[in-house]
Formats: C-alpha cells, structure tokens, sequence
C-alpha cells in the first residue's frame, strides 16, 4: 500500500533550526510536497519538490532523495509563529496525491 | 479578496439530515476538491472535478455526492447525515489536475453529527 511517514509531534526552541522528516511509499512518484496548517485554519503551500536535492525559500529549505524515498523540510531562525502543524504529501504514478497525518511543531520560548 | 469561500464556518446536524456544504472559488481554477481532515489521519479526499461537468470519487466517497455546474462552484452533499462524517471538510483548488501544482484551500467547514 501507499503510505507516508513523519514524526507526529516535535519541540524546538525559539531562534533554533529544526528538521521535520517525511517518509514516502507509493507507487510511483511525481513529486512532494509541504504545507503549514495553523492550528484552525487551512493548510497553506510551503514547497514543492519533484528533483533530488536542496529548495531554498527563506528559513524554510526542503530536501528530496527520491532514491531514498526521503523528504525532510528544514526550519531555521524558529519563530514563535513558525507553531504549526506541517503536513508532507506525495503525488504517485496516477497523479494521486497521498497525504500524511501531519508534524506538529510546537516552539519553546 | 481572491481565494476560496467556504460555507458554514460550523454545524451541528442531527443523524439523517441532509447537509449541503458550499464551496466558490473565483480563481478560475480548473480543479477543485474536497477532503476531509480527521484527527490523527491525513487528509482524505472525497471527491473531486478536473473541470466544470465533470466530477470523480476520491479514496472516502461513500455517503457524499457533489456537481460542478460551473467552474466556480463545488458543493458537496451529505444525503443523510451519520455521526462518522463528523470532521473538518476542506474544499481547495488547483489551476491542473495533474496533483503537481499548489492547491488553495478554503478555511474549512467543521461539522457535528449527533
């Protein structure tokens, strides 16, 4: 079967870097994404990666090893605001877009 | 502002009531979906449209029905409400269908089923 794997709950300090992790399996692959999703509120677009290597935007990087079937999504400089739930999802070979339960991220003055 | 209007915020329904959940988009997409957000899971998708007439079942379709009149409207249509499709419904929106590109999503319509 299809799956997704990350962390469920992560806690990291105010102005340090933290790594959230993501696992995929599905059959076939076109590429991965991420979204913030505040607490209440709608998810929100943060990377797309379909290439191996490194997306810089910001303090938000986003990583791809698609021989791996790895993604990580890298937060430097937290902020408190950066307090969020962040969802990994992946697009298989039918362009199906298999989602994950989501990292929460809680930030630590 | 450009985006996704979803309607109700919020309801509470008793068992066996039928619920119509709307969702508009002005952003001239040609995709739009609906997914459902349950605690511990991932988002699960209901149904969904490439364009306008045209409509597809998602991995959790049972007990839900949409349309897609025209390209900017999508409702989703709980015929007979059960205590199970309690959960935050998204509806969103991508200009492909390909799953390759950004989706927009409404804020969300949390329902109660009692």
């Amino acid at each position: 079967g299809q799956n997704i794997d990350q962390p469920t709950e992560m806690t990291a300090t105010e102005g340090a870097i933290v790594q959230i992790n993501c696992t995929y399996q599905t059959s076939g692959f076109n590429g991965l994404f991420w979204y913030q999703q505040h607490a209440g509120e709608a998810p929100t677009f943060l990377s797309y990666n379909v290439l191996d290597g490194l997306e810089e935007k910001g303090r938000f990087s986003s990583f791809l090893s698609r021989s791996k079937g790895y993604s990580y999504l890298l937060l430097k400089e937290l902020q408190m605001k950066d307090s969020a739930s962040y969802l990994c999802a992946a697009t298989d070979s039918n362009y199906q877009l298999i989602w994950g339960a989501g990292t929460k991220l809680i930030i630590k003055p | 502002i450009a985006g996704i209007t979803q309607a109700p915020t919020s309801q509470i329904l008793a068992a066996g009531r039928r619920m119509t959940l709307r969702c508009t988009q002005d952003m001239r997409h040609n995709a739009m979906y609906w997914y459902r957000q349950d605690l511990g899971l991932g988002l699960r998708l209901i149904h969904y449209s490439n364009t306008a007439g045209t409509t597809g079942k998602g991995e959790v379709p049972d007990g839900y029905s949409v349309s897609r009149a025209n390209t900017d409207d999508f409702p989703l249509t709980l015929a007979s409400a059960v205590p199970s499709q309690t959960s935050v419904y998204f509806c969103a929106s991508s200009t492909g269908t390909s799953n390759t590109g950004e989706l927009f999503f409404g804020e969300g319509s949390r329902l109660t089923v009692l």
